[in-house]
């Protein structure tokens, strides 16, 4: 059984912070890491795909970082904005396995 | 809009009732996958279908019948379901069934059985 931990669960911070959450993954055989952000009673949408080690992917000020030998990625939230607030959910892949196995996420709110 | 469109959005049934979801891309993906959340749970693949043909099954118990007549629709047939079926389903596309592809979430189906 593959295991994809996010931490922490939660966050809530202020209109301006910056933040980051975690995702880890069993570093052998790693083929792709996915990041979703998901908006309540939206659909899951997609941040980044990564696949290689040292993989850093950008998207406004939202960015990832991936390191497959020691089994994380970072997602980095730069100024936080109230239209941030949602939960972002990681996924992940091995060379053997035919499907992504996904966290439980984790749940931002950002306030005024 | 992810142009993954899903319906009804939400449902309720009791144990005996036959009922189908239904779920339709408008991406010339040629993969589809159902997910089903519960709660507190992460999200958990039930089936993907690639080039209409059903490439894996997630041991998922015969009352839940996929169905998948062309590369843009997919269906999910539910029959005999158990309260604990109680969950969102979603549905997802991608170019292909590969993972190096990211993919496109319907915004779900929230069934209740009763």
């Amino acid at each position: 059984i593959l295991n994809v931990e996010q931490s922490p669960q939660s966050l809530h911070v202020q209109e301006g912070d910056s933040t980051n959450f975690t995702c880890s993954f069993p570093s052998s055989n790693f083929y792709a890491l996915h990041w979703y952000r998901w908006e309540t009673a939206k659909s899951p949408e997609a941040l980044f795909v990564m696949t290689l080690n040292g993989d850093e992917k950008k998207k406004g000020r939202i960015s990832a970082t991936l390191n497959t030998k020691e089994g994380y990625s970072y997602l980095y939230i730069k100024g936080s904005q109230p239209e941030d607030s949602a939960t972002y959910l990681c996924a992940f892949k091995t060379g053997t396995a035919s499907k992504l196995t996904f966290g439980t996420g984790t749940r931002l709110q950002v306030t005024l | 809009e992810t142009g993954v469109t899903q319906t009804p959005r939400h449902l309720v049934m009791g144990m005996t009732n036959k009922k189908s979801l239904k779920c339709e891309q408008h991406l010339g993906h040629n993969a589809m996958y159902w997910y089903k959340q519960s709660a507190k749970k992460p999200l958990e693949l039930m089936f993907v279908y690639s080039l209409e043909e059903r490439v894996e099954n997630n041991s998922v118990p015969s009352r839940f019948s996929p169905e998948c007549p062309n590369s843009s629709h997919l269906f999910l047939h539910l029959h005999t379901l158990q309260p604990e079926d109680s969950a969102l389903y979603l549905c997802a596309s991608s170019p292909s069934g590969g993972s190096s592809y990211e993919q496109y979430f319907g915004p779900g189906t929230r069934l209740t059985v009763t």
